[in-house]
């Protein structure tokens, strides 16, 4: 499968603690994003990081990406509540004929503890 | 927020009944898609359109059919539904040229009877 993976599956944590989902893949890829999904609703953009890239911080994200072990770490810090949602790590590949799509995981099923 | 609609968000019909689920976008994109999704689980992509007139099927084989008439839209038809089809369909579209962001709609949950 050439789709990444997150890990853990399901996270439950207090409010207020840091949150730390990661994803793995097995092949090389372009770019590879971090999406949100709130329960019933419809996926949110999170961040993108190019596989020249190492981290990236977009306000309380950081995303961290290893392309030699083939893997990403999505650092929530500082949880709230309102971070309760389902997290999808979707990679980049891309072929020959330049049909470039987003493949997707799980997810990450978090949740943050009032 | 994205200016990205679906429609309806949900639907429950009886088997052998024909649906089509609308999908349009206020953003110029070129690139539309529609993932399946069940509950709990990763996206599967069904379909996916580069501009109009151009639709590929996607992963994941669907009964399903697309169409892209004009730039805005990409509907989703299903001539005959049956039970397997109950699901949560996706749209999204993105900006043409290397793949970036892909901005969502809020999703149509289909219940086939």
């Amino acid at each position: 499968s050439q789709q990444g993976e997150e890990d853990p599956q399901a996270l439950s944590i207090q409010e207020g603690e840091n949150a730390t989902m990661n994803c793995s893949y097995k092949t090389s890829i372009n770019n590879l994003q971090w999406y949100r999904q709130n329960s019933g609703r419809g996926l949110v953009h999170l961040i993108l990081i190019r596989s020249n890239e190492r981290e990236k911080h977009s306000g309380r994200l950081r995303v961290t990406l290893d392309t030699s072990k083939k893997s990403s770490s999505l650092l929530i810090t500082a949880s709230r509540a309102a971070d309760t949602a389902s997290y999808f790590c979707a990679i980049n590949i891309g072929d020959g004929a330049g049909s470039y799509q987003l493949t997707f995981g799980k997810g990450t099923k978090l949740s943050v503890i009032p | 927020e994205a200016d990205i609609y679906q429609t309806p968000r949900y639907l429950v019909i009886g088997t052998g009944k024909k649906i089509t689920l609308e999908c349009s976008q206020t953003m110029g994109h070129d690139k539309m898609y529609w993932y399946q999704q069940d509950p709990g689980m990763e996206l599967h992509l069904i379909h996916y359109s580069y501009g109009v007139n151009s639709t590929e099927k996607g992963d994941l084989s669907s009964e399903s059919t697309v169409s892209r008439i004009r730039t805005e839209h990409f509907p989703l038809t299903l001539e005959s539904a049956r039970p397997s089809h109950t699901s949560q369909y996706l749209c999204a579209s993105s900006e043409s040229g290397y793949t970036g962001e892909l901005f969502f709609g809020e999703g149509s949950r289909l219940t086939v009877l």
